[in-house]
């Protein structure tokens, strides 16, 4: 695709409820990364991919968090049980290889009530 | 120590004057810099990337790196309203992770 999409553009769940967020990177990135924005704060690392590997997971918050990566494209980060902590808007980002420029998507906006 | 620092503004300068936005860093390794702007409620963008010591130029802007006293800074020229936004700097950490410093809040008035 033309850029980095994700889905779904906005999320609202119910606390204890799993939620799946979507990305699919910009055709032949080879690296993917997954990132937290709370409101006013930065971007917290959370995962990395190179290919269908993730060399660096230090970043998910806790076991509830988990990523997976298919076929060198599409990425899922899934939260299980979410809490209100886990409010915040997810950002996927890819790039050709590691150490180059990501692209970013439009991110997926999370509330849990 | 956190590994990418920042000041989180906000740095507010006048137009037509010259913004200076500093960032330092805790992993010695780093090889890779990047300058990325973030307007609000949008995805951040890349405006600048620079890999040596000394001053990378691209129109307005200017990377600076320090890697001894690890630090990297961006200057922007003749600021524009437009510019205001949040300017975060991404450093690459252990050749593995790109993380992101909490970023500077500029603020530019006519």
């Amino acid at each position: 695709g033309a850029g980095v999409s994700q889905s779904p553009s906005n999320k609202v769940t119910e606390k204890g409820k799993d939620v799946e967020l979507r990305c699919d990177p910009i055709s032949g990135h080879t690296a993917l990364y997954w990132y937290r924005q709370s409101l006013g704060q930065g971007l917290e690392f959370l995962i990395y991919f190179q290919g269908n590997s993730a060399p660096d997971k230090s970043g998910l918050p806790s076991d509830r968090f988990s990523a997976e990566r298919t076929g060198g494209s599409v990425s899922t980060l899934t939260i299980q049980r979410t809490q209100q902590e886990d409010s915040a808007v997810y950002l996927c980002a890819s790039s050709r290889d590691r150490d180059e420029k990501l692209f970013f998507g439009s991110g997926t906006q999370l509330s849990v009530l | 120590q956190k590994e990418v620092e920042q000041n989180s503004g906000p740095l507010s300068v006048p137009e037509g004057a010259i913004a200076s936005l500093n960032c330092t860093y805790s992993d010695r390794g780093s090889q890779s810099f990047f300058w990325y702007r973030q307007y609000s409620g949008k995805s951040p963008e890349l405006i600048m990337f620079i890999y040596s010591n000394g001053d990378k130029e691209d129109g307005r802007f200017t990377a600076q790196l320090n890697k001894a006293s690890q630090y990297v800074s961006l200057l922007i020229r003749d600021s524009q309203p437009s510019d205001s936004a949040t300017y975060l700097c991404a450093v690459n950490i252990n050749t593995d992770k790109l993380i992101f410093g909490t970023g500077t809040r500029l603020q530019v008035f006519p």
